[in-house]
């Protein structure tokens, strides 16, 4: 059985500070690794597409790298600011093309 | 059409009874996909189609789940003698094709079930 781990649950992070989650997949018959981010009431908006170890992303202030190896993908905010707050979540493909999302990981940013 | 539609935005339905919900991927999307989402929660799979076909159903709860998508473009998920423990917001999203592309996500059909 695929599982896909976020952690932490939830963060609480002083504005302007700069912080970082993970998110854990199999490690054998990687395919993807997506980040969306999620607000409360709306839809899921993509951040990163991920395909090749050693992947980073970039976007604005906010980056992701891709460790297909050893199975994880770090999300990283740098100088958080309060519309940073919401939920980041990570989806895993398979070569198979299954697909598996992690359970979020919340993000409060504290003014 | 610019982005993913669905329809209806929101559905109330007596327990019991039947209900098909629309989901209009965005013009020359390969792949649709399916999610419920309970208040506060993460997105959960349900199912996904390349074109017309089904690639994956094994996130369907139940047998009173299902879903189609027979000319590989508008996709119908129908409810079977829906119970309160289907009430939840129902989301589709496309994308390009599975796997290596961003998914689009809709706004979302919120059912509730009295």
């Amino acid at each position: 059985i695929l599982n896909v781990e976020q952690s932490p649950q939830s963060l609480h992070v002083q504005e302007g500070d700069s912080t970082n989650f993970t998110c854990s997949f199999p490690s054998s018959n990687f395919y993807a690794l997506h980040w969306y981010r999620w607000e409360t009431a709306k839809s899921p908006e993509a951040l990163f597409v991920m395909t090749l170890n050693g992947d980073e992303k970039k976007k604005g202030r906010i980056s992701a790298t891709l460790n297909t190896k050893e199975g994880y993908s770090y999300l990283y905010i740098k100088g958080s600011q309060p519309e940073d707050s919401a939920t980041y979540l990570c989806a895993f493909w398979d070569s198979n093309y299954q697909l598996i999302w992690g359970a979020g990981t919340k993000l409060i940013i504290k003014p | 059409g610019a982005g993913v539609s669905q329809s209806p935005r929101y559905k109330v339905t007596k327990r019991g009874q039947d209900v098909a919900l629309r989901c209009d991927p965005i013009s020359g999307h390969v792949s649709l996909y399916w999610y419920r989402q309970a208040l506060g929660q993460g997105p959960e799979f349900l199912t996904y189609f390349n074109y017309e076909a089904q690639q994956d159903k094994s996130g369907l709860p139940n047998d009173r789940f299902s879903a189609e998508r027979p000319e590989g473009s508008i996709s119908t998920l129908t409810i079977q003698r829906t119970e309160q423990r289907d009430s939840a917001m129902y989301r589709c999203a496309s994308s390009l094709v599975q796997g290596a592309y961003e998914q689009y996500f809709g706004p979302g059909t919120r059912l509730t079930v009295t």
